[in-house]
């Protein structure tokens, strides 16, 4: 079965540095991966997704991310955060084509953004 | 475009309870989904439909009914509401393959006391 690992629960990094959040999966063929973020008080919105393809993916709001296989990881990254930024992210993974499952979610990191 | 709501946006109720939690999208989506999101466990899913009058059971459905008579609308029912039930429910929605892109509502927080 699927899964998805967020190791780091919370993250505090200082406005304009570099971000990068992991997110690791079991699943042993292509998956689709998806990066969500959740601002406070809000519902899940779309950052970006892999399906195929370019191994880069760019999102909204500055985010993209890394599809390596090889690594079994779909990090996300952004050069240089915004106090905006500060919500909790989750990584999915859903799996793949023709597939009829569902989409499974980490627990999630918490991004604290200081000054 | 309303997209996808949510209703109450708060509810308090009491052990053994019923409860309805309600969840209306307007782009005519196949798929509809309930999730709770708890401490350290993020979201997971309760029950999940891929159409009307079909609907399927998720990673945590003790306890709760669905029902899905209309493609837009999607209720959440706690038969007996339990203590453990106290979560933040998510209603989601997504036009094609169970695992494409999801369109999230903005929540129902539940406390059951």
């Amino acid at each position: 079965a699927q899964s998805v690992t967020q190791p780091d629960i919370h993250i505090t990094v200082s406005e304009g540095a570099s971000l990068e959040l992991r997110c690791n999966y079991s699943y042993g063929a292509t998956p689709y991966l998806f990066w969500y973020v959740q601002s406070p008080g809000q519902g899940l919105q779309l950052l970006l997704k892999y399906f195929s393809g370019d191994t880069l993916v760019q999102g909204i709001k500055g985010f993209e991310a890394e599809f390596k296989r090889s690594q079994s990881s779909f990090n996300l990254r952004k050069p240089s955060v915004h106090w905006s930024d500060a919500a909790e992210y989750f990584c999915a993974v859903g799996q793949g084509e023709g597939s009829q499952g569902n989409l499974i979610f980490g627990k999630g990191t918490k991004l604290s953004v200081k000054p | 475009d309303a997209g996808i709501t949510q209703s109450p946006r708060y509810k308090i109720t009491e052990t053994g309870r019923q409860v309805t939690l309600m969840c209306h999208q307007t782009w005519s989506h196949s798929y509809m989904f309930w999730y709770r999101q708890d401490l350290g466990h993020g979201l997971r899913l309760i029950y999940y439909s891929a159409a009307a009058d079909i609907t399927d059971k998720g990673e945590v459905p003790d306890g709760y009914v669905v029902s899905r008579s209309k493609t837009e609308n999607f209720p959440l029912t706690l038969e007996s509401a339990t203590r453990s039930q106290t979560s933040v429910y998510f209603c989601a929605s997504s036009p094609r393959r169970l695992n494409e892109k999801l369109f999230f509502g903005s929540g129902t927080q539940l406390s059951v006391l």
